[in-house]
């Protein structure tokens, strides 16, 4: 069954300091994939996405994500974190194989330290 | 309108009554999605509207769940004789597109969600 695994529920990092979010998918027919994210009180927002063509892509707010096919892998990374980068950041994925569906993982609270 | 609409954004009602909760989706979204998000969880699929065409209610968790959506826009989804582990926030997202490789960008637009609060 194809899944979307994010390890850690909850990320520290201090203002300033890399962020990097975990995602790994399992599906036998690489999906597209998505990172969002949810300010409290509010619904999703795309930060970026890959379908297909080059595997480093570039989104929203400085973050960025690479698609490794090897490592099935779509870890979310931005360089310098920031006080308004708080929040709740979901990967999905979203399968190609004659379906409409969208697996989403279980999220990261990314928590920025002063 | 310019983005997904929900309503109510909150509602606390009590265990056993019926509650309706409203989507609006963006206007020419031929897709409609509604999800679960409870804490601590990812998010749920519950139901998904393409067109004309069947809904998927797979995710449906119960048959005290029904969604429709008239005329290809609007969206409600009911939920009868409300439990309390119903209490959640109910996403709703719409798409101007199914996904399929060369055809359209597949992004999900997301509403902000109404959260329900079963007593």
């Amino acid at each position: 069954a194809q899944s979307v695994t994010q390890l850690g529920s909850h990320v520290s990092v201090s203002e300033g300091a890399l962020v990097l979010l975990r995602c790994n998918y399992s599906s036998s027919v690489p999906p597209y994939l998505f990172w969002y994210v949810q300010y409290p009180n509010q619904g999703l927002q795309l930060l970026l996405k890959y379908t297909t063509g080059a595997t480093l892509v570039k989104g929203i707010n400085g973050f960025e994500a690479e698609f490794k096919k090897s490592e099935t892998s779509f870890h979310l990374t931005k360089p310098s974190a920031h006080m308004s980068d708080a929040a709740e950041y979901f990967c999905a994925a979203g399968l190609t194989s004659g379906t409409y569906k969208y697996i989403f993982g279980t999220g990261t609270r990314l928590k920025v330290l002063a | 309108g310019a983005g997904v609409s929900q309503s109510p954004s909150n509602k606390v009602t009590e265990k056993g009554k019926d509650v309706e909760l409203r989507c609006d989706p963006i206007s020419g979204h031929t897709a409609l999605y509604w999800y679960r998000q409870s804490l601590g969880q990812g998010l749920e699929f519950l139901i998904y509207f393409q067109g004309n065409s069947a809904p998927d209610k797979s995710g449906l968790p119960s048959d005290r769940f029904s969604a429709e959506r008239t005329g290809g826009s609007v969206s409600t989804l009911t939920i009868q004789r409300t439990q309390q582990e119903d209490s959640a926030v109910y996403l709703c997202a719409s798409s101007q597109r199914t996904l399929s490789r060369g055809a359209g960008t597949g992004e999900l637009f997301f509403g902000e969600g109404s959260r329900l609060t079963v007593l």
